[in-house]
């Protein structure tokens, strides 16, 4: 079991680029999560996926970002017209069921120049 | 507002040392979970402990739960170098989906 898969773990965007991260939760957990970490703001939720069907994008930023969940084995997060403001880690996770234990990945570190 | 929040916000102690972060909740809540993240890698869950529950132990981490108070503790013995992380702790609101991780206490352990 390799746990949660993210890739890239780093990524550097200039202003204005758009950028995709990609998320490979663990095999047959049928959650997963979207997170923000930052210094100032902590750990935020962006988003929640349940067997695939979105279920929560409320702590989505309204029109750049965007999330996506095409099969059970990868969900995608895209962020359009990126900004500054918008570099922080971001982390997917998956638990097996709602509620429960949830597995983190190691994360991506966006840098927007 | 927070639903969860640690205290103190860091730590320093000496390998060896015993060591408590508490956390304050503001919610009902059907269990509480305690995270450790270390540097460059995503949270883990040390231990998931219920509403019914006082008390429970994972190893050299103890974690406790007082619902009357909405507060929980997470000691950790003889502590280790390697215990030198971010801990946060975690709720979610009863029957709720959504974890709401508070913004964490640093622990620095040093030989």
């Amino acid at each position: 079991n390799a746990g949660v898969i993210q890739t890239p773990r780093h990524k550097v965007t200039g202003k204005g680029q758009e950028a995709t991260l990609w998320c490979e939760p663990i095999s047959g957990h049928s959650a997963v999560f979207w997170y923000r970490q930052t210094i100032v703001q902590g750990l935020e939720f962006l988003t929640y996926f349940r067997n695939q069907a979105p279920i929560d994008d409320s702590g989505m930023p309204k029109e750049r970002f965007s999330a996506q969940m095409p099969n059970q084995s990868h969900s995608t997060l895209k962020i359009q017209s990126t900004q500054p403001q918008d570099s922080a880690v971001y982390l997917c996770a998956s638990s097996l069921v709602v509620g429960g234990e949830q597995y983190f990945g190691p994360g991506t570190r966006l840098t927007v120049l | 507002s927070q639903l969860a929040e640690e205290n103190p916000w860091a730590l320093s102690v000496h390998e060896g040392e015993s060591v408590t972060v508490n956390c304050s909740y503001k919610t009902s809540i059907t269990a509480l979970q305690w995270y450790r993240q270390k540097s460059g890698e995503g949270p883990a869950q040390l231990i998931l402990i219920r509403s019914n529950e006082r008390e429970k132990r994972n190893g050299r981490l103890r974690a406790t739960l007082d619902t009357s108070s909405q507060s929980s503790s997470l000691s950790i013995t003889a502590t280790r170098c390697e215990d030198t992380a971010v801990y946060f702790c975690a709720t979610a609101r009863t029957g709720g989906y959504k974890v709401v991780f508070g913004s964490g206490t640093r622990l620095l352990v040093s030989p």
